[in-house]
């Protein structure tokens, strides 16, 4: 059931580096997202992107950034890593979200854990 | 923005007893309420979820209700047993936005 899936699943690096994390989904979806996990378990949205959108949460730094190959693909890049950067991103996707329209439901990937020190 | 408050945070019971997690929502244009598990080093995943056009949906031991006059909504688990002990996550979509997630309950469930 690997609908969507991520690599790397563990990623082990030094601050200051740059790193990217790789998605891809082929469940046909239209809208792709990344989470961010942290020590406590919270889930928060970081960006959603769809091929006509880029919605970005004001809260994330701008050395987070989206970048989509094609509709399967969303990797995550990631500037001057931090220790604060640790935590579990997640990505998931979804058929397209119109406006107005009931939402579809969000399938995850597995994870990757990052850990900067 | 919308903010989603769950509790309680984490939740204990004896195998057989049933669990209640609660969660309340603060804007009325969300319309879509799903529940996601998420067991130790795994992804989150949806058990069930609710839209604004009904108040309770139920699929064996599992039910969530919802009140929308009161902005709350509420997962029941019955007949719990050790492989429901994960941590559950509540959130709110609105259909132009990804989901906003409670900060989530940790089940354990002891035989």
């Amino acid at each position: 059931d690997t609908a969507v899936s991520q690599t790397p699943k563990y990623l082990v690096t030094q601050m200051g580096n740059d790193k990217s994390i790789k998605c891809e989904q082929n469940l046909g979806h239209d809208t792709m997202y990344w989470y961010k996990q942290d020590s406590k378990k919270f889930l928060k949205i970081m960006f959603s992107y769809n091929n006509k959108e880029l919605i970005i949460n004001e809260t994330v730094p701008n050395r987070f950034s989206p970048k989509s190959p094609d509709k399967a693909h969303l990797n995550l890049h990631i500037n001057s890593l931090e220790l604060g950067d640790s935590a579990v991103y997640f990505c998931a996707s979804s058929q397209d979200v119109a406006t107005g329209y009931l939402q579809e439901t969000q399938y995850f990937g597995p994870g990757t854990r990052l850990l900067v020190l | 923005g919308e903010n989603v408050e769950q509790h309680p945070s984490t939740l204990s019971v004896q195998e057989g007893d049933s669990a209640v997690i609660k969660c309340t929502y603060s804007d009325s244009a969300s319309n879509y309420f799903p529940w996601y598990k998420q067991e130790l080093g795994k992804r989150p995943q949806l058990i069930i979820d609710i839209r604004s056009n009904v108040g309770e949906k139920k699929d064996q031991r599992i039910a969530v209700t919802l009140n929308k006059t009161a902005k709350h909504f509420s997962l029941h688990i019955t007949e719990t047993q050790p492989e429901d002990s994960a941590v559950y996550f509540c959130a709110a979509g609105d259909g132009g936005t990804a989901l906003i997630f409670g900060k989530g309950t940790t089940l354990s469930v002891s035989s």
